[in-house]
């Protein structure tokens, strides 16, 4: 396990259409982050997962985007009806709940919406 | 008043050189993290920090509790240091999220 994976790495989608990425975090992390970071921005937190429960989901989030970790392993975020706004890379991170708490990050995927 | 503020917002400097990046901070923490973004790349995490000192390589990241205050800093630079430097904290009241710097473009010329 070389670190954290992000499938796709880029994503180029008409407005309006569905778009899901793919997250493989470090097999012994339990916790799995995802955010989003536009171009001269730091990264914004979406949300969070402990195991398979997400336990967290920030107001960025609209209806239109839904986040899964439906067996505690690997992680989807899926977004629906895609907005130009939407455009972004999205980044996803893992860590354990030890004494260590260090972020691994993904390359994340940018998401361009046309 | 941003709750996590990074100077300075952009340095240049000659390879070589010691470099210093500051973050200050006006929230509690329960831990601070150093990371580093290439352009167009992802983010790596440098260090996280609940107190003390600690020294990767040619990397050191202090952190003061009393002060609210921690700094990166790069000794002999190199051209491959050239990235943006993210400090961010987390709370003690949030396990899931992090609190984010501006980020500190860094710039090492040969």
């Amino acid at each position: 396990d070389t670190g954290v994976s992000q499938d796709p790495r880029h994503k180029i989608t008409k407005r309006g259409q569905n778009v899901t990425f793919r997250c493989d975090p470090i097999s012994e992390h339990n916790r799995l982050y995802w955010y989003r970071q536009t171009l001269g921005q730091g990264p914004e937190f979406l949300t969070y997962f402990q195991n398979e429960a997400q336990l967290e989901k920030s107001r960025l989030l609209s209806d239109r985007f839904s986040a899964e970790r439906p067996k505690g392993s690997f992680s989807t975020l899926e977004i629906q009806r895609t907005e130009q706004g939407d455009s972004a890379m999205y980044l996803c991170a893992s860590s354990d709940s030890g004494e260590g708490y260090g972020y691994t990050f993904g390359s994340g995927t940018r998401l361009t919406v046309v | 008043k941003n709750e996590v503020e990074q100077s300075p917002q952009n340095l240049t400097a000659q390879e070589g050189e010691f470099i210093t990046i500051n973050c200050s901070y006006s929230v509690g923490i329960s831990a601070l993290h150093w990371l580093q973004q290439h352009p167009g790349g992802g983010i790596v995490s440098l260090f996280m920090l609940s107190s003390g000192k600690k020294k990767h390589g040619r990397l050191i990241a202090t952190i003061n509790i009393q002060e609210k205050h921690s700094s990166l800093h790069i000794t002999a630079s190199h051209p491959r240091d050239s990235a943006v430097y993210i400090c961010a904290v987390r709370s003690p009241d949030s396990n899931y999220q992090l609190i984010w710097g501006a980020g500190t473009k860094l710039i090492i010329k040969p």
